[in-house]
């Protein structure tokens, strides 16, 4: 079955430095990759989205993500933290089946310290 | 414009109580669905629907019901709420263009529900 694993629950970093969020997908390339954020009690928000036209993805808010076939990954970086990036991240893909489901991984906190 | 508007945000049932989670949008989307959040488990679907009158089941469907009578609207039913339903339930929707179903969701802001 088709699964996303993100790892780490919890990422800190000071502001100013470079985030780095991990996301593996399972070995079959998915039509489609997402990276979503949501801040403190609200919805998710799509931060990005891959749908093969580039491998190299940029989102809102100075995010970007590079699709890697060879290593099933679809990191999310930003070159210099904000306190306003302090959120949960949640990456997410679509199924191989074609059927409309989307399938989350469990999240990833990030904390920026001043 | 308003988006996807959940009711109630917040809710405090006793177990084997029923309730209705509303869930209505204006953007003229086909597609609605409905997820739960659990720390530490992401988003897990629990119903779908990609059309008026079509509904499908996601992957925790037990102890919920949908019905999907307009557009606009995902209303989202415990019929018999339990403990293990406690969670934060997210409604969201999205263009079904005729290509394909891109996957991209517009979210809800969420409704905290606590069963005792």
């Amino acid at each position: 079955a088709q699964s996303v694993t993100q790892l780490g629950s919890h990422v800190s970093v000071s502001e100013g430095a470079l985030v780095l969020l991990r996301c593996n997908y399972s070995s079959s390339v998915p039509p489609y990759l997402f990276w979503y954020v949501q801040y403190p009690n609200q919805g998710l928000q799509l931060l990005l989205k891959y749908t093969s036209a580039a491998t190299l993805v940029k989102g809102i808010n100075g995010f970007e993500a590079e699709f890697k076939k060879s290593e099933t990954s679809f990191h999310l970086t930003k070159p210099s933290a904000h306190m306003s990036d302090a959120a949960e991240y949640f990456c997410a893909v679509t199924r191989m089946d074609s059927s409309y489901k989307l399938i989350f991984g469990s999240g990833t906190r990030l904390l920026v310290r001043p | 414009n308003a988006g996807v508007t959940q009711t109630p945000k917040f809710q405090v049932l006793k177990t084997g109580q029923s309730m209705t989670l509303q869930c209505a949008q204006d953007m003229n989307h086909e597609y609605m669905s409905w997820y739960r959040q659990d720390p530490g488990m992401g988003l897990r679907l629990i119903h779908y629907s990609v059309g008026a009158g079509i509904t499908d089941q996601g992957e925790v469907p037990n102890g919920y019901n949908v019905s999907r009578s307009t557009t606009e609207d995902f209303p989202l039913r415990l019929l018999s709420a339990a403990p293990s339903q406690t969670s934060v339930y997210f409604c969201a929707s999205s263009y079904i263009s005729s290509a394909s179903w891109t996957g991209e969701l517009f979210f809800g802001e969420g409704s905290r529900l606590t069963v005792l």
